[in-house]
């Protein structure tokens, strides 16, 4: 079974622009979530989806946002970027959250603004 | 959220020797998972202790879950330069409204282990 796809690998935008990070699940996976991870900060959650419904946000700024396909693809958007969206952005999928199944992570795209 | 505090932060041994790393909440967890991130890479699962008082051991790994479930600990025995990495304990809250699905992260303990 192939893991958790999360393109691009590395990203470099200059500040103000937007970014598309994309991610996709393991086969069967329903649940999508994103973390953004900070030397500073650690693993912050950003939010979840399931069945292509946002089911749970972290305290980000609206400037973060996301959505879920019906094949359970997920893409987050970061708009008006700003020096401290530099990050790792971890996707991880689960058959489901809510049943305290593990979270597969992918590799993770690693942003620098500049 | 409910936050858990992890500690060391960083912990440096010789191999061979032993290394444990501990999560303490404040208020009862309904579960703890374990993740271990290699230098550059993502976090991957190791387990998950959902029972009062439960150990779980893989191979030099063992992992236990507090009696009142507000604190957890992993503690490897004899460290190997394989070990090394970042180890965070998570926990999530499917019956809170507001953390249905979210995982919450200790902030890690960096292992570093030399050979």
């Amino acid at each position: 079974k192939a893991g958790v796809t999360q393109t691009p690998r590395y990203l470099i935008k200059t500040r103000g622009q937007q970014v598309t990070l994309s991610c996709s699940p393991i086969s069967g996976h329903r649940s999508v979530s994103w973390y953004q991870q900070t030397p500073g900060q650690g693993l912050q959650f950003l939010f979840e989806y399931f069945s292509e419904t946002q089911r749970n946000k972290g305290n980000f700024p609206g400037r973060f946002s996301g959505r879920q396909f019906s094949n359970s693809r997920s893409e987050m958007n970061v708009s008006t970027l700003e020096l401290g969206d530099s990050a790792l952005y971890l996707c991880a999928s689960s058959p489901d959250r809510l049943m305290n199944t593990e979270a597969f992570f992918g590799q993770g795209t690693r942003l620098t603004v500049v | 959220g409910q936050q858990v505090m992890q500690i060391p932060q960083y912990q440096h041994v010789q191999e061979g020797e032993d290394f444990t790393t501990y999560c303490n909440s404040s208020t009862t967890l309904s579960n703890i998972q374990w993740y271990k991130q290699r230098p550059g890479g993502h976090p991957v699962f190791l387990i998950q202790l959902v029972k009062s008082g439960e150990v779980k051991k893989q191979k030099r790994l063992t992992f236990q879950f507090g009696e009142a479930k507000k604190n957890s600990s992993l503690h490897i025995t004899a460290t190997q330069t394989t070990d090394v990495g970042t180890y965070f304990c998570a926990h999530s809250d499917p019956h809170g409204s507001s953390n249905t699905g979210k995982l919450i992260f200790g902030q890690g303990t960096t292992l570093q282990v030399k050979p």
